[in-house]
């Protein structure tokens, strides 16, 4: 049972837009900043989004991201084939004193 | 851009032990507050230890305390993990990954993994 709640599974057809929910605490979400990460298959993970919204050089703006209270999403917009991954939130929690993570939601590209 | 390469997975019966390693390359090593993260078949990215620029702080997730070690040599530019009393279900990818100064939980880079497989 993961600290941060995701959805499973989401799932898109190419072009469409799709968001990606995860759910906490005061202690982690509330109180710290939230980042995204994106692993492809077969790859390590790579940082997606970090300080709740802010993209790294090279990503897309397809991938934006936002944060209110103890709940955050993740949106990708124009959906494209290469988007099939799976995707994480983390942050800090001040009560575990450590890092934790969503469950990971599953993308599938229809 | 800076480029992490772990080393030392492998195969380990249950109750043995194992270290891994982390060479950090590209970038300053000795400012980066460094991370050990792994992913068990069929499971989420599950985060285990952290050490701080100058080792002065250290933590550890729950299910590996007292089990694993995590230290640095920042003169090799170097990460280790120290994996003791090794379970079944500690099989994973490891990953090891950089938090810049002032960040929490921003894993800027991440190795290409390292797999450990418990089993007898």
């Amino acid at each position: 049972q993961s600290v941060l709640t995701q959805s499973p599974s989401a799932s898109g057809t190419p072009g469409q837009r799709v968001t990606i929910s995860c759910s906490g605490r005061t202690s982690n979400i509330g109180d710290n900043t939230l980042n995204w990460y994106q692993q492809l298959p077969g790859a390590a993970p790579k940082l997606l989004i970090y300080g709740n919204h802010q993209r790294p050089s090279g990503v897309p703006d397809r991938f934006s991201a936002s944060k209110s209270g103890t709940s955050a999403s993740l949106a990708i917009s124009g959906l494209q084939s290469e988007d099939e991954a799976d995707y994480y939130c983390a942050t800090w929690d001040d009560k575990l004193n450590g890092v934790v993570f969503g469950g990971g939601t599953k993308l599938t590209v229809l | 851009e800076g480029q992490l390469v772990e080393s030392g997975g492998g195969l380990v019966q249950p109750g043995r032990s194992l270290r891994l390693s982390c060479a950090a390359s590209g970038f300053t090593f000795g400012d980066s507050t460094m991370h050990w993260v792994r992913r068990a078949p069929g499971k989420g990215l599950e985060w285990l230890a952290h050490i701080s620029w100058d080792s002065g702080s250290i933590g550890y997730a729950g299910s590996v305390k007292g089990r694993f070690t995590i230290s640095r040599d920042n003169a090799k530019n170097t990460l280790h993990l120290q994996m003791n009393r090794l379970r079944v279900e500690d099989t994973a990818f490891y990953y090891c990954a950089s938090q810049p100064q002032g960040w929490l939980a921003r894993f800027d880079r991440w190795g290409q993994g390292s797999l450990v497989t418990v089993s007898s």
